[in-house]
């Protein structure tokens, strides 16, 4: 079975363009994750979805950032404008909660850099 | 408010050493999951062990071992006779299992182990 698909691998933009990162979850997980990694602040919790519905937003950083799922095997977060300091790895991760912390399956990340 | 604290930033040891790696947390709720994961030089993030609050066994698999205490809010990872292969980062989270975010997952801010061979 494939795992948690993430694209593109390496973005390198430039401030001020939209960046879309897309996520693939693993079939049949009705969670899914999206994840920042960086040296200062480490693995931050953006926002997750259960059932394709966005059930905790509060890590999303400002309104430059959105995400969506429109469906169960397929999501985007979306930087717009974007800026230097939105450089980061930024991972998915699915699970099978059943309504309790299930495994996170992590894609491999997305390595943004805004210049 | 949930928080996971790894205080060790960096860690380096010979081969064949044991070494144990700390994680303290704080939660306001009795029921909580408590994780490691492994983030090796790859950078993918790969699942280790899963615990809930309510069972405070210590867990072997293989050379590596968890010690929960609630006493001390603590679940520390121990690995034992290291191996070049464990270099990596080793990350503690925590979830809260309030039924309106019982699954949302803070993690700590990771420890890296170096083992030199």
């Amino acid at each position: 079975d494939a795992g948690v698909i993430q694209s593109p691998r390496h973005e390198v933009t430039e401030m001020g363009q939209e960046v879309t990162l897309r996520c693939k979850p693993i079939s049949g997980h009705d969670y899914l994750f999206w994840y920042r990694q960086t040296m200062m602040r480490g693995l931050e919790l953006l926002i997750y979805f259960n059932n394709n519905v966005p059930i905790d937003d509060s890590g999303m950083p400002e309104d430059r950032f959105s995400a969506k799922m429109p469906n169960a095997s397929f999501s985007t977060l979306k930087i717009q404008p974007s800026e230097p300091r939105d450089s980061a790895v930024y991972f998915c991760a699915s699970s099978f909660g059943q309504g309790w912390p299930g495994e996170l399956f992590f894609g491999e990340g997305s390595r943004l850099t805004v210049l | 408010a949930q928080k996971v604290t790894q205080a060790q930033t960096e860690i380096s040891v010979v081969e064949k050493e044991d070494v144990t790696l700390d994680c303290v947390y704080e939660t306001r709720d009795t029921t909580y999951y408590l994780f490691w994961y492994k983030q090796p030089p790859s950078g993918e993030l790969v699942f280790l062990i899963r615990r809930n609050s309510f069972d405070e066994q210590n867990e072997i698999s293989g050379r590596y071992s968890w010690n929960f205490q609630k006493s001390t809010s603590s679940f520390n990872f121990t690995i034992t006779a290291s191996q070049v292969v464990d270099s990596a980062v080793y990350f503690c989270a925590l979830s809260e299992a309030s039924y309106s975010n019982a699954s949302k997952i803070i993690f700590g801010s990771g420890t890296r182990l170096s083992i030199q061979p």
